[in-house]
């Protein structure tokens, strides 16, 4: 079966620090892993997505992430934080069951601070 | 412009009551779902939809039912089975059920007062 764990529920970092977001997942078949941004009260928004085509991958807002097939980790990161990155944040981790099954973080939310 | 409608934005229920909640894409998207969202849980799967006249069953179906005669629309319904149905509901569409990213709506939130 499929998982993902999200290490800490609460990161709060100062404006214009690196922003750290750790993803670990399990899967018995090849992932496909997805870093989703929901703000308050709104539905979620693809940031970036990792299909197998290369290791490193760039989303939007500044964000990126890194896939680590020997950590079975997926960690978002950005190297400034700004004040609008304030959110929660979804890794989802998908590949199996013959539809597109997303499964689900628990969520990281972010908090920024002057 | 493309993109997923989700209404209502809130919704109050009392006790007992059914409710159903509006989906509705037009990105031409085969598959379709919906999503439970409560604090701390992450986001659960109540039912999807890969194509039209069909849908399965997700890890926290009890209590809802939904309906898809229609590619652009996946209504999910809230019943008095659902014994604890105060949550927010999300609902998405991918192009197609393998891999693919999936697009939200802006979600429901569901209250029973």
């Amino acid at each position: 079966a499929q998982s993902v764990t999200q290490l800490g529920s609460h990161v709060s970092v100062s404006e214009g620090a690196l922003v750290l977001l750790r993803c670990n997942y399990s899967s018995s078949v090849p992932p496909y892993l997805f870093w989703y941004v929901q703000y308050p009260n709104q539905g979620l928004q693809l940031l970036l997505k990792y299909t197998s085509a290369a290791t490193l991958v760039k989303g939007i807002n500044g964000f990126e992430a890194e896939f680590k097939k020997s950590e079975t980790s997926f960690h978002l990161t950005k190297p400034s934080a700004h004040m609008s990155d304030a959110a929660e944040y979804f890794c989802a981790v998908s590949g199996s069951g013959g539809y597109n099954k997303l499964i689900f973080g628990a969520g990281t939310r972010l908090a920024v601070h002057p | 412009d493309g993109g997923i409608t989700q209404s209502p934005k809130y919704l109050f229920r009392k006790e007992g009551q059914n409710v159903t909640l509006s989906c509705e894409q037009n990105l031409n998207h085969d598959a379709m779902y919906w999503y439970r969202q409560d604090p701390g849980q992450g986001l659960r799967l109540i039912y999807y939809s890969q194509i039209v006249n069909d849908f399965q069953k997700g890890d926290i179906a009890e209590g809802y039912s939904v309906s898809r005669e229609k590619k652009e629309s996946f209504p999910l319904t809230v019943t008095s089975a659902q014994k604890n149905p105060t949550a927010f509901y999300l609902c998405a569409s991918s192009r197609d059920s393998l891999n693919t990213e999936a697009f939200f709506g802006q979600g429901t939130r569901l209250t029973v007062v």
